[in-house]
């Protein structure tokens, strides 16, 4: 049972690069989220994502999309990369029906946009 | 705009000391409280979570609602160094939000 699962570990990008972060999860729950931390800011929402085929902003979309491919898996795509882009993203999952909507957390990826 | 807020610290206790973190929280329709852990380069890992006023105990832990006064906390029992982390609180809202609203976190060094 590997909870919630995150590829890649660490990227660099060029601005303007695109990338596509992967995650994955193998708790079977409905809801999945993506964060960004930045040093001082906190965790902040990006998008989330509240049962399979829903996606929903959150408190920084901005630069952003999101795909629900299935149940299992939520993926964040970066269209043109930008320096202000450069943080630790963090995927994660939680039981939203009938549950206590706790969240768990993948181990994220460092991402450096230069 | 809902907002948790959390003393930055860095809180500096000694080994086998009680640690004692607080949390305010402005949405006064919020239902649940959850205390994260994490360390250094690592992701969030969950504590506990609380839902009714009053105390919840885990092992060294135990957390304290109190939604009248609209504050959660965390108490930590014989500090360990292990447990120098920064601790992060967040709060869900009203019953039809799935979104938690993290703290800032607090810092927490053990001193051997």
């Amino acid at each position: 049972n590997a909870g919630v699962t995150q590829t890649p570990k660490f990227q660099v990008l060029k601005t303007g690069q695109s990338m596509t972060l992967q995650c994955a999860q193998d708790m079977n729950h409905n809801s999945m989220y993506w964060y960004r931390q930045d040093p001082g800011m906190g965790l902040r929402l990006i998008y989330y994502s509240a049962s399979e085929g829903t996606t929903d902003k959150g408190e920084v979309p901005n630069g952003y999309n999101v795909s629900r491919l299935n149940k299992r898996e939520f993926s964040l795509r970066l269209e043109s990369a930008a320096p202000s882009q450069t943080s630790v993203y963090f995927c994660a999952s939680s039981e939203t029906t009938g549950g206590s909507y706790e969240q768990y957390f993948g181990p994220g990826t460092r991402l450096t946009v230069t | 705009q809902k907002e948790v807020e959390q003393n930055s610290g860095p809180l500096s206790v000694p080994e086998g000391a009680i640690a004692s973190l607080n949390c305010t929280y402005s949405d006064r329709g919020s239902q649940s409280f959850f205390w994260y852990r994490q360390y250094s380069g690592k992701s969030p890992e969950l504590i506990m979570f609380i839902y009714s006023n009053g105390d919840k105990e885990d092992g060294r832990f135990t957390a304290q609602l109190n939604k009248a006064s609209q504050y959660v906390s965390l108490l930590i029992r014989d500090s360990q160094p292990s447990d120098s982390a920064t601790y992060l609180c967040a709060v869900k809202g009203w019953a039809g939000s799935y979104q938690l609203t993290f703290g800032k976190g607090t810092k927490l060094s053990v001193i051997p």
